[in-house]
């Protein structure tokens, strides 16, 4: 069991540029997440899905779209991005929705010049 | 602990003593909690968790205690060891279908 995986793990953008994160879990999760987190600073909650099928905003989705794929894929993708969109990009998966459990994979560091 | 700007609280603790981390929590009707470690460069990893219903859950080397009357949490690490030295998230469930809410972290750093 690979858990949560991410690609890339690293990535360097210029401001304007577009890319699409790739996330994928192998734990027959129902519910998956994107979270960003800026230097001492916590996580913050870009957007989720409680099911496949369905995808909801969470407290930072400005300048981000998601895609649920499928039950084991969830990609998050920045349209244009700006260098305040540098940081680490954690994805996260869970049994249900609802506070269940997370499970969290290794981190995108991202760079926007 | 509280976040101050940019700057996590950070707790120092002598190798082999007991390390408290503590965690304030946001929402009186919170009924489910989950204590994180993320190393430098990782991915947070489930530690321990506790529901409201309890005061104190045991796991190795780790305790949990909640105060539900404070809204207080803690993180009680026995016998700390240097691999212990990671930020510390505390995450708590508000009622209703929505996903966990985290703090923003406690970094521990163990002094060999």
């Amino acid at each position: 069991n690979a858990g949560v995986t991410q690609t890339p793990k690293f990535q360097v953008l210029k401001t304007g540029q577009s890319m699409t994160l790739q996330c994928a879990q192998d734990m027959n999760h129902n519910s998956m997440y994107w979270y960003r987190q800026d230097p001492g600073m916590g996580l913050r909650l870009i957007y989720y899905s409680a099911s496949e099928g369905t995808t909801d905003k969470g407290e930072v989705p400005n300048g981000y779209n998601v895609s649920r794929l499928n039950k084991r894929e969830f990609s998050l993708r920045l349209e244009s991005a700006a260098p305040s969109q540098t940081s680490v990009y954690f994805c996260a998966s869970s049994e249900a929705s609802g506070g269940a459990t997370q499970y969290f994979g290794p981190g995108t560091r991202l760079t926007v010049l | 602990g509280e976040s101050v700007g940019l700057h996590l609280p950070t707790l120092s603790v002598q190798e082999g003593d007991n390390s408290i981390i503590n965690c304030a929590y946001s929402n009186s009707a919170s009924d489910y909690f989950i204590w994180y470690k993320q190393e430098s460069g990782k991915g947070p990893q489930f530690i321990i968790d506790i529901r409201s219903n309890m005061d104190k859950r045991q796991g190795q080397r780790v305790t949990v205690l909640l105060n539900k009357t404070v809204k207080h949490l803690s993180l009680q690490i026995a016998a700390t060891q240097p691999g212990d030295s990671a930020v510390y998230f505390c995450a708590e469930r508000f009622p209703g279908n929505t996903p966990l809410v985290f703090g923003k972290g406690t970094r521990l750093s163990v002094i060999a």
